[in-house]
């Protein structure tokens, strides 16, 4: 059975930095496209980023410059590491699996992120 | 940036009733197109992937149709468990967008 745990949400600061960890369970890991989508409070989806195997990383014009994908494939975990935070980025952070069809197949339960003063 | 539009914004429904959702792309998106059912304090979960194709699990009352611009997702039949918001979500190219969400209540 596919898992995929998301960690490390939190209050934050307007312009602190904060990394997200995805622990990723149930097939085999350095094989899978990884993404990141999030969901402002009483607010619709947004796609923030995904990574392929070979390491390539696209990312929603909204974040670029500020986020980073990354994975460790020996530890099965997928990273989201945050800066320059701002209230616009407060949301729950889901961490999902892309299929080779590049459609979110998998879905974790998500971790909160808080950006406020 | 492909600007995804579904309507309506809630559908009111009963148990039994036929559903009839729909998105609408800025720009041609071919067939490249999802559709996911996310329920009050839950993660989202893919239903239909590339406009008319039922992901694993998922029961035949769901079906999906469309392409180049306009798409449809319907639910022949409502069981309580459908009662939920539905969004479609385009990857046609950067930047993958998704529509704003159609919540079927009833």
């Amino acid at each position: 059975e596919v898992q995929l745990v998301e960690t490390g949400g939190g209050l934050i600061q307007p312009g602190g930095s904060l990394r997200l960890s995805c622990s990723a369970s149930g097939f085999t890991f350095s094989s899978a496209f990884m993404s990141w989508v999030r969901q402002a409070p009483g607010k619709g989806l947004e796609w923030v980023s995904v990574i392929y195997t070979d390491d390539s990383t696209y990312y929603a014009d909204s974040v670029k410059g500020r986020f980073t994908i990354s994975r460790d494939n020996s530890k099965n975990t997928l990273f989201l590491q945050m800066n320059s935070l701002r209230a616009e980025d407060t949301a729950v952070y889901y961490c999902a699996r892309v299929s080779l069809l590049n459609w979110f197949d998998s879905w974790g339960q998500g971790t909160l992120v808080t950006v406020s003063s | 940036e492909v600007v995804l539009t579904q309507s309506p914004a809630t559908l009111s429904l009963s148990p039994g009733e036929r559903a009839t959702l729909s998105c609408r792309a800025s720009q041609s998106i071919s067939f490249y197109l999802a559709w996911y059912q996310q329920k009050p304090g839950q993660a989202p979960r893919l239903v239909i992937y590339d406009a008319s194709n039922r992901a694993t699990g998922i029961p035949d009352r769901f079906s999906g149709s469309g392409s180049g611009t306009d798409f449809t997702l319907t639910i022949s039949s409502l069981e309580p468990e459908d009662f939920a918001v539905y969004y479609c979500q385009h990857r046609h190219n950067w930047p993958w967008t998704f529509g704003q969400g159609t919540k079927v209540e009833l």
